[in-house]
């Protein structure tokens, strides 16, 4: 099955540093993928909607100045959190819905990356 | 808007059964569920497209009212793996939408 591979699955930072976490779709296209955030013990947060060569569109509540998202590629997308903050500790997942075959039509299960855990201390 | 979800937790002994509910207040399109083990991404059960869709795999099934704008995740005869978090996605409108998820529902399965 189609596979999302995240990098890198935890990372540590000083407060103040920029963090970027890769999300790569490693045998589809992605055209879309998702970025969520979860809390612990909380439900998965979307975050934005990253789509291939355009910019991504963020959710209420979430500063794109601070959470940076390029997607340049069909398979390749990126989330910098930028100037990070203890508060930005999190467990950051991408996912990606691909297009069967190269064709038109989207698949319909979302594939999730290994998920990335930031602690910013 | 974020589908609810319930019981928000339950506790089984093995060989039980579960009932997990997720209702929408808006139409939905779809209805994914996902399982989540602690500390690991969420790893996706099954989808259902289509207003009295059911699905099963194994002792795990599924199933979707459209018109109430619910689904149900049916787990019999657990085991001790089915122990984890889970969460119900929906996706609204004609589909090619982000899913929102639901609060999600700590099953533990005891020995």
């Amino acid at each position: 099955g189609a596979v999302v591979s995240q990098h890198p699955s935890w990372v540590i930072c000083k407060s103040g540093t920029s963090v970027k976490i890769e999300c790569r779709s490693l045998d589809f296209q992605a055209t879309t993928m998702f970025w969520y955030r979860q809390f612990p013990k909380q439900s998965l947060m979307l975050m934005a909607t990253s789509n291939e060569g355009s910019k991504a569109t963020y959710e209420q509540g979430v500063e794109k100045d601070k959470f940076l998202i390029n997607h340049a590629s069909l398979t390749l997308s990126t989330l910098t959190v930028t100037s990070a903050h203890p508060e930005d500790s999190s467990f950051y997942i991408c996912s990606a819905r691909g297009r069967s075959g190269g064709g038109p039509v989207l698949t319909g299960e979302l594939f999730f990356g290994e998920g990335s855990r930031l602690t910013v201390l | 808007q974020q589908p609810v979800q319930s019981p928000q937790a339950v506790i089984l002994r093995e060989g039980e059964d579960a009932v997990i509910n997720c209702s929408s207040s808006k139409a939905l399109y779809s209805v994914h569920w996902y399982r989540q083990k602690h500390g690991e991404a969420p790893v996706f059960l099954m989808i259902l497209l289509k207003g009295g869709e059911q699905k099963g795999h194994d002792k795990i099934s599924a199933s979707f009212n459209e018109k109430k704008q619910q689904s149900s995740l049916y787990l019999t005869a657990s085991q001790l793996s089915y122990s984890g978090t889970y969460f119900c996605g929906t996706e609204g409108g004609n589909g090619n939408t982000p899913l929102v998820f639901g609060k999600g529902t700590r099953l533990s399965v005891i020995a």
